[in-house]
């Protein structure tokens, strides 16, 4: 069965730089969310997309932005790049109306 | 607001051991509960779910009941083995307007040894 693509899934960034996160969801999937989970931490909820519109947003930086596009992908922007942003981010997928979210195998930010 | 409250970790179990990991959580209204299990390195992977009180969810030898009386849902099993050595989270979310974003508990690390 067709899972979440995440990528890359691994990307090692300087201080101040950008980084752009890309999601695949699971085809038919109309829900897509991003979360964050720094080193031995529970995810966190960043922010989320229902049918292209942003349905919910969490704890996401204002350096951070998010779109999701007329083919259901997602992007993760992320600007003015912080060590505290070292982290895993992951994306999840959900076809409503089902309860259930899909995880990605994240993406591992490295900020240096 | 909204949170869940796991037990500390690492558990560390002999294999054939019987499992019990407790969570509890504090919500208005009716959340749906789910335990997530994250294997080293990789994603999380959705275990069992339970949407109304006194739901049981089960999978691959796992159980957890929705307990809305003691606001909790714990997971168990009856005999572990090495393959489930990973990170369990339990987790809560409304299936609302606001769109069912998830709610982790802190994570709790599992360790079975042979």
């Amino acid at each position: 069965a067709a899972g979440v693509i995440q990528s890359p899934r691994h990307l090692i960034k300087e201080k101040r730089e950008t980084a752009t996160l890309k999601c695949y969801p699971i085809p038919r999937h109309d829900t897509v969310y991003w979360y964050q989970q720094g080193p031995g931490q529970d995810p966190q909820f960043l922010i989320s997309f229902y049918e292209k519109m942003q349905s919910d947003k969490g704890s996401i930086p204002d350096r951070f932005s998010a779109q999701q596009f007329s083919d259901y992908h997602s992007e993760l922007n992320m600007s003015s790049l912080e060590l505290g942003d070292s982290a895993l981010y992951f994306c999840a997928s959900r076809a409503s109306p089902a309860y259930e979210q899909y995880f990605g195998p994240g993406t591992r930010l490295t900020v240096t | 607001g909204n949170s869940v409250t796991q037990m500390e970790g690492p558990v560390t179990l002999s294999e054939e051991a019987f499992l019990t990991i407790n969570c509890t959580y504090t919500a208005t209204g009716y959340p749906s509960l789910f335990w997530y299990v994250q294997y080293p390195g990789e994603g999380l992977q959705l275990l069992l779910k339970a949407t109304k009180a006194d739901d049981k969810g089960s999978n691959k030898g796992f159980e957890a009941t929705y307990r809305k009386e003691t606001t909790s849902f714990h997971l168990e099993k009856g005999s572990v083995q090495v393959s489930d050595s990973a990170v369990y989270f339990c987790a809560l979310s409304y299936l609302t307007g606001g769109g069912n974003k998830l709610t982790f508990g802190t994570g709790t690390q599992l360790k079975v040894e042979l």
